[in-house]
């Protein structure tokens, strides 16, 4: 069955820092993922999209690559903030509408 | 501004009790779906509507029942048969295009008195 991987761990970075979280995934090759970002309480807020054929992709501060070859996306935050803090989720595209979701890793920025 | 409301944003369930979440969006968007998120875990699809009147069963639908008599609204009830319906219940929106992000609601925690 397809699992995606996230460190469960929470990840302590010091602000102005480069962040990088890890999406590892099995058993299959999506043709896009998705990374999220969920505040305590709140729904997830889509930050990017990148295909299967694209290598890296940016948006500000934020930079995603993606390796089908090692099976794995990592998500960049440049010149953190503690703004910055909060659950990053990363989705794959498992049939037409529906993604599979990983558990997230909590991303904590310290002053 | 367009988004997706959920409410109630707390709701507790008695036992033997049916319980319906709510679920608008004033988006457009064709395609709507229910999630369950415990600790831990990643989101799990209990059920999906890419147009009004259809819907799929998720990969945990066991317990939950859903209804899409308009484009906008997309109810879920959890019923009494799902024992354990304890979590913080998601509902998304995406346009009918695959590949397209999904807009996602403030959620309902759940809880058993």
């Amino acid at each position: 069955s397809q699992k995606i991987e996230q460190n469960s761990e929470a990840l302590n970075i010091q602000e102005g820092k480069t962040a990088t979280l890890t999406c590892n995934y099995t058993n299959y090759s999506p043709a896009y993922l998705q990374w999220y970002r969920q505040d305590p309480g709140r729904g997830p807020v889509f930050l990017l999209l990148i295909r299967e054929n694209e290598k890296e992709k940016r948006k500000e501060r934020l930079k995603v690559t993606f390796d089908t070859t090692l099976k794995q996306s990592l998500f960049h935050i440049t010149a953190s903030q503690p703004a910055d803090s909060a659950t990053y989720l990363c989705a794959l595209l498992y049939s037409n509408y529906q993604l599979i979701w990983g558990a997230g890793t909590k991303l904590i920025i310290k002053p | 501004d367009g988004g997706i409301t959920q409410s109630p944003k707390y709701l507790f369930r008695k036992e033997g009790q049916n319980v319906t979440l709510s679920c608008e969006q004033n988006l457009n968007h064709d395609a709507m779906y229910w999630y369950r998120q415990d600790p831990g875990q990643g989101l799990r699809l209990i059920y999906y509507s890419q147009i009004v009147n259809d819907f799929q069963k998720g990969d945990i639908a066991e317990g939950y029942s859903v209804s899409r008599e308009k484009k906008e609204s997309f109810p879920l009830t959890v019923t009494s048969a799902q024992k354990n319906p304890t979590a913080f219940y998601l509902c998304a929106s995406s346009s009918d295009r695959v590949n397209q992000p999904q807009h996602f609601g403030d959620g309902t925690r759940l809880s058993i008195l």
